[in-house]
């Protein structure tokens, strides 16, 4: 399977605490992108970071990729309790989207 | 701008039935893909539309169809449903093949 994966799989901090998710990828891909998803609800999209970029900042959101590695990583800083959702990478291989595993964020008030 | 509309929001069906679900893109969308999520399996590509044409599939059987309609509303359809179909069904469009994707709020399937 193609699925990526993404470590950890839960992540309990506190608010104000930075937090980091990683995503680890099999294949040469496009673009990577990164979602929230709340309560089995849809996703929201949060960051598309493009195959030849390394770097890219949203807000609170900092996507970091490394292709060489076929691994990103997803740092949210001065995380809110709202933050608390499942976090996604989503990537495009140019035939396929793939997701990854997931990581479940709780952030305690 | 209104957003990705799936309906129905949940569906009960029998096993052999068959279902149609539906998705209404962002206007202005011309790209729509459709996703299972289950807790097993996770969100897995299931097929996506671009100009009425199905540009990308994923590796799911026969029985999972879609369409694109001129209107770049989709349809996908599941026959012959087993047990396992049941999931969340989620249906993203985006400007571009393969561009960020917004989502809809999903339907829930449940087959008895």
């Amino acid at each position: 399977s193609q699925q990526g994966e993404e470590d950890p799989q839960a992540l309990s901090i506190q608010e104000g605490e930075n937090a980091t998710m990683n995503c680890s990828y099999k294949t040469s891909i496009n673009n990577l992108q990164w979602y929230r998803q709340n309560s089995g609800r849809g996703l929201v999209h949060l960051i598309l970071i493009r195959s030849n970029e390394r770097e890219k900042h949203s807000g609170r959101l900092r996507v970091t990729l490394d292709t060489s590695k076929k691994s990103s990583s997803l740092l949210i800083t001065a995380s809110r309790a709202a933050d608390t959702a499942s976090y996604f990478c989503g990537y495009n291989t140019g035939n396929q989207f793939y997701f990854g595993t997931g990581t479940s964020l709780t952030v305690i008030p | 701008k209104a957003g990705v509309t799936q309906t129905p929001r949940y569906l009960i069906k029998t096993r052999g039935q068959q279902v149609t679900l539906s998705c209404s893109p962002i206007s202005g969308h011309r790209s729509v893909s459709w996703y299972q999520q289950t807790p097993g399996q996770g969100l897995q590509f299931l097929f996506e539309y671009f100009s009425e044409t199905q540009r990308n599939k994923g590796n799911f059987p026969g029985r999972f169809s879609g369409r694109q309609f001129s209107n770049s509303r989709s349809e996908m359809n599941v026959s012959t449903l087993e047990l396992g179909d049941s999931a969340l069904y989620l249906c993203a469009s985006s400007l571009l093949l393969g561009d960020g994707y917004t989502f809809g709020s999903g339907t829930r399937l449940t087959v008895v």
